[in-house]
């Protein structure tokens, strides 16, 4: 079956320090790969996406991703966090057959 | 544009009562999403609706869930009758047909006791 694991269930980090948040999945059909983020008290909100071509994405806020085809992973990184990042990030596949598959989503608590 | 609206936002309810959950999904948004979600977890796929048409229900619990969308633009996702498991985050989202972007609402916390 089909599924998506995310490394960290909570990572504490302070402010300027660089984020990775790990995430893989395991299907190996063609996908589409998400992050998306939950500010507390608000709904799911989309940072970035993956379709295809460059491996590397770019979304909001200054987070990239990087989608590692080999490794099924799509890792999420920010170079120096701040505390307004301090959220729920959830990674999300979307395989061939249109269903979206959620991992379990890590919690960043950033201190000032 | 407006967002994804759903009601309401929390519910508390003792087991065995019936609940609904309603959405309004972003206009000319045609796909429209139940999702649920457990604490400490990530939403899960309850159904999708392409307009009206349900195209993947495979992980409703028909027993006891229910959903319509019969104009094909609102929603309402109902649970009758609810047990003390069905305790969680009940996410619409919507999305154009074809796009791979949904977009959420703030979701009902519902609280079953």
């Amino acid at each position: 079956a089909q599924s998506v694991s995310q490394h960290n269930h909570h990572v504490i980090l302070s402010e300027a320090a660089s984020l990775e948040l790990g995430c893989n999945y395991s299907y190996g059909g063609t996908v589409n790969l998400f992050w998306y983020v939950q500010y507390p008290g608000q709904h799911l909100q989309l940072l970035l996406k993956y379709f295809s071509g460059d491996p590397l994405v770019k979304g909001i806020k200054g987070f990239e991703a990087e989608f590692i085809k080999s490794k099924f992973s799509f890792n999420l990184r920010k170079p120096s966090v701040q505390w307004s990042d301090t959220a729920e990030y959830f990674c999300a596949v979307k395989t061939s057959y249109d269903k979206v598959i959620f991992g379990p989503g890590t919690s960043l608590s950033v201190i000032p | 544009e407006a967002g994804v609206v759903q009601s309401p936002r929390y519910k508390i309810i003792e087991k065995k009562q019936p609940v609904a959950f309603w959405c309004n999904p972003i206009s000319g948004h045609n796909t429209l999403y139940w999702y649920r979600q457990n604490l400490g977890q990530g939403p899960e796929l309850l159904i999708r609706y392409e307009n009206e048409e349900a195209v993947d229900d495979s992980q409703l619990p028909k027993d006891r869930f229910s959903a319509e969308r019969l104009k094909g633009v609102d929603s309402t996702l109902k649970i009758q009758p609810a047990e003390l498991g069905d305790s969680a985050v009940y996410l619409c989202a919507s999305s154009r047909t074809g796009s791979t972007e949904a977009f959420f609402g703030q979701g009902t916390r519902l609280t079953v006791v």
